[in-house]
């Protein structure tokens, strides 16, 4: 069965930092790849996708991940986090059929 | 349009009682699921439907039955509420495929609490 693994709990970062949250999946077939973003009290967002094609990946805000099918990953990267990126973060697989399976979530905090 | 609602927002209900939620999306999408999220577990999926009168179960359907009578419309409905029930819902949709606009949409969650 498939699975995701998101290993960072909760990351801690000041204001201009750059990000890196790692998401590991297991499956040996063709996956489709996303990150969502979930702000305080609200739904979730897709912030980017990986279908095919180039393995950068750039999505909104700033926000980039690259696939590297050899390490079954797709971490999230931003250059520069703000305050106003404070949110957990979803890494999700979506195998043949249209069900997502999601990891465990990272909780981003920003201190300003 | 209006995406995916979802009703209530705030529910307690007591151990034993039965309730549902309900889910709506306008985007004429064949594909809905409700998921739980509790912490430290991220989202689970309960149940889906690939389209009116076909449902089927996701990771942890125990407990929870759905329908889906037309495209619109996928309630959840718990039987007899009990205190590992307490979550956050969420229902999605998206349209059937595979291409890269592709995109599961969700609702605003039903916090749930079971006392």
């Amino acid at each position: 069965a498939q699975s995701v693994s998101q290993h960072n709990h909760h990351v801690i970062l000041s204001e201009a930092a750059s990000l890196e949250l790692g998401c590991n999946y297991s499956y040996g077939g063709t996956v489709n790849l996303f990150w969502y973003v979930q702000y305080p009290g609200q739904h979730l967002q897709l912030l980017l996708k990986y279908f095919s094609g180039d393995p950068l990946v750039k999505g909104i805000k700033g926000f980039e991940a690259e696939f590297i099918k050899s390490k079954f990953s797709f971490n999230l990267r931003k250059p520069s986090v703000q305050w106003s990126d404070t949110a957990e973060y979803f890494c999700a697989v979506k195998t043949g059929a249209n069900n997502l399976f999601f990891g465990t979530g990272t909780r981003l905090t920003v201190i300003p | 349009n209006a995406g995916v609602t979802q009703t209530p927002k705030f529910q307690v209900l007591k151990t034993g009682q039965s309730m549902t939620l309900q889910c709506a999306q306008d985007m004429n999408h064949e594909y809905m699921s409700w998921y739980r999220q509790d912490p430290g577990m991220g989202l689970r999926l309960i149940h889906y439907s690939v389209g009116a009168g076909i449902t089927d179960q996701g990771e942890v359907p125990n407990g929870y039955n759905v329908s889906r009578s037309t495209t619109e419309d996928f309630p959840l409905r718990l039987l007899s509420a009990a205190p590992s029930q307490t979550s956050v819902y969420f229902c999605a949709s998206s349209a059937m495929g595979r291409g890269p606009t592709y995109e599961q949409y969700f609702g605003p969650g039903t916090r749930l609490t079971v006392t």
